[in-house]
């Protein structure tokens, strides 16, 4: 199962687009790369996923490197209740095990 | 649609006695997979089942245990409770147990063990 590097917080003025990067340079070719987000210990949410072509719907978009090193989560329109904690997992589909790292912290400031 | 459920919302034991926690899943969905959030130490996974069976655990003594029931619902069981098993216990599902099909969380069981 790859790892996934992520910064471990964010800020993003109310409006803006936010862009969570994500590397995960040892992502093998049958890895998914996951989004999830986890609001005040709530259960995570998902927001998205890829294997290798960019991926966009009613929540964001997900842009993958060619290469597939590395990712982008983005909120087109950031708002207050964006603010959460923001996982990217390479997901191994033979295991099905999520594994998630410590995340990042975005913080959508008004 | 329903999403995941589980329960109870939380729960208080003494160390040596046992929990169990309940899930079911969104309709349809034949994959249930349990993971931890214990305080500071992040979502670790634990248990997936698909179609009645066990198909992965994660690194957790055997008092860890669970099962999937044929209308796929699953409990969780843990044995002989010590102070560091309280966490969050998220339940997930997911359509089937085949490759990388997405989760979907329920709210989680709160376990305090005193």
């Amino acid at each position: 199962d790859a790892k996934t590097t992520q910064p471990t917080s964010m800020d993003c003025a109310e409006g803006r687009a936010a862009n969570l990067p994500c590397n995960h340079s040892t992502i093998s070719g049958n890895e998914y790369v996951y989004w999830y987000r986890q609001i005040h210990s709530q259960g995570p949410q998902y927001i998205i996923h890829g294997l290798k072509n960019n991926e966009t719907n009613e929540m964001a978009s997900l842009i993958i490197t060619e290469d597939r090193k590395s990712s982008t989560l983005i909120l087109p329109h950031a708002t207050l209740r964006d603010t959460a904690v923001y996982y990217c997992i390479a997901l191994y589909g033979a295991t099905n095990k999520l594994i998630f790292g410590t995340g990042t912290l975005l913080a959508v400031q008004p | 649609e329903a999403g995941v459920t589980q329960s109870p919302t939380h729960l208080i034991k003494t160390r040596g006695q046992q929990a169990t926690l309940r899930c079911s899943p969104i309709s349809g969905h034949t994959s249930v997979y349990w993971y931890q959030q214990a305080l500071g130490l992040g979502l670790q996974f634990l248990l997936w089942y698909d179609e009645g069976e066990e198909r992965n655990r994660g690194n957790f003594p055997p008092r860890f245990s669970g099962r999937q029931f044929p209308n796929y619902s699953s409990e969780l069981n843990v044995n002989a409770l010590e102070l560091e098993d309280s966490a969050l216990y998220l339940c997930a599902s997911s359509l089937s147990g085949t490759g990388g099909e997405t989760q979907y969380f329920g709210p989680g069981t709160r376990l305090l063990v005193l």
